[in-house]
């Protein structure tokens, strides 16, 4: 039963273009979601996150959009850079556990120069 | 400098052989997790622990055992009743609940 889901496994995008990573969720008790980037054989660094008291959260290049009501969020990227090239996981705290992170599958990224 | 220490990077074992997986932190996080990662599965939790001296399981913990005898150090052992043991293993932390969990660098463990 996978509660948080990625259902695009990849992406690909033109470098100077928005992309748009997007995340479903099953659980309603899900309070509190997180993006981490992934590089192969590295650990996952964090990106960015929003409480459920919130629909939008800003940091630089980075947003996150959340949509209770649809249990969806979004990660947007803007402007895309190479770099930016990596596996992106959703990831959501809560239900019943605040400290057991569930993940995604993953969306990998891929930026066009 | 700050962060979570996972060693070795690489690890080699043969079929059978009990592996222990080292992980520290000296962020002074109280929460600690052990994270397997497999080819288009994700990230599923292995064991995690909120303070010393305690631990839960995750969704995968069969084949598994941790120990949290100091709050910097939660090393994972895989025993030889993992059925799938080969993967790339990551360990977390956090500082509390709620908040993000930080990760170090895995071990890709292959077995043979």
């Amino acid at each position: 039963d996978q509660q948080v889901k990625q259902n695009s496994p990849s992406l690909s995008v033109q470098e100077g273009r928005i992309s748009i990573l997007n995340c479903d969720y099953t659980n309603s008790m899900f309070d509190y979601f997180l993006w981490y980037k992934k590089y192969p054989a590295e650990g996952p660094t964090f990106l960015i996150s929003i409480s459920s008291i919130k629909d939008k959260n800003e940091d630089g290049r980075f947003t996150v959009f959340l949509n209770k009501s649809a249990k969806h969020l979004s990660l947007h990227i803007v402007p895309s850079q190479p770099g930016d090239s990596a596996v992106y996981f959703c990831a959501a705290l809560g239900g019943g556990s605040n400290y057991k992170l569930t993940f995604g599958k993953g969306t990998l990224l891929t930026v066009n120069p | 400098d700050g962060g979570i220490t996972q060693s070795p990077k690489y690890l080699f074992r043969k079929e059978g052989q009990n592996v222990t997986l080292s992980c520290e932190q000296n962020l002074n996080h109280d929460a600690m997790y052990w994270y397997r990662q497999d080819p288009g599965q994700g990230l599923r939790l292995i064991y995690y622990s909120q303070i010393v001296n305690d631990f839960q399981k995750g969704d995968i913990a069969e084949g598994y055992s941790v120990s949290r005898e100091k709050k910097e150090s939660f090393p994972l052992t895989v025993t030889s009743a993992q059925k799938n043991p080969t993967a790339f293993y990551l360990c977390a932390s956090s500082i509390q609940a709620n908040t993000e969990a930080f990760f170090g660098q895995g071990t890709r463990l292959t077995v043979v």
